[in-house]
């Protein structure tokens, strides 16, 4: 079965810390897609990132990296320079590679603190 | 930039009341869906929709729930009895083509309070 573990309930940093959501997953497919989708307190879903699981590459985005690391089923996400802004729920995803229906892991709620 | 739009925003209904919420896909995409998310839980898949026919459906979606592309541009979700824990942001989400390539639009939801 898959599945994807956030053990991080609630993370809660000062403004300018880095912090780290962790993600790890489950799947038999040899071929997925993993993703990282942000909630503000508006509601949304806001895509952030997707990559599949043959890219093991880190990759960065201004302040956002993301560390995918196959051997250990983790796709860790770090915002550097944390801001106000960044408080939100983040959620790590997996795709079901027949049918591309994600599923979801519970959501870290981070709260950056001016 | 396309977008996936979803009405209503909001809905307030009263239990037992038949739901529908409506999605208009981004128009040349061929994959659609229904997430769930319950007030502070996570997103759950209810069910996906391909060439005018269920290619999926969890154990969320049971009898009281169904699909419907009636048009060729809007995609519904109804409920036909509602509970109330049938509460919740409910997410459309539409897929170009193969749903392993590029990226999963979600609308930005409708939230359905049942009293």
């Amino acid at each position: 079965a898959q599945k994807v573990t956030q053990a991080q309930t609630e993370i809660s940093v000062v403004e300018k810390e880095d912090v780290t959501l962790d993600c790890v997953y489950e799947t038999r497919d040899t071929t997925y897609y993993l993703f990282w989708y942000k909630q503000p307190p508006s509601g949304e879903l806001v895509f952030l990132i997707r990559r599949n699981s043959f890219d093991e590459q880190n990759e960065i985005s201004g302040r956002y990296s993301w560390n995918f690391q196959k051997s250990t089923s983790s796709f860790n996400f770090t915002i550097t320079a944390s801001q106000v802004v960044d408080s939100a729920v983040y959620f790590c995803a997996l795709s079901d590679f027949q049918t591309g229906k994600l599923i979801f892991g519970q959501g870290t709620t981070l709260q950056v603190k001016p | 930039e396309p977008e996936v739009t979803q009405t209503p925003s909001h809905q307030v209904t009263q239990m037992g009341q038949e739901v529908i919420l409506r999605c208009v896909p981004i128009s040349n995409h061929l994959y659609f869906y229904w997430y769930r998310q319950i007030l502070g839980q996570k997103v759950e898949f209810l069910v996906s929709f391909y060439n005018n026919e269920i290619s999926e459906k969890s154990e969320i979606f049971d009898d009281q729930f169904s699909v419907e592309r009636p048009d060729g541009s809007n995609f519904t979700l109804k409920i036909r009895s509602t509970k109330l824990e049938d509460s919740a942001m409910y997410f459309c989400a539409s897929h170009i083509a193969d749903p392993n390539t590029g990226e999963l639009f979600f609308g930005e939801g409708s939230r359905l309070t049942v009293l």
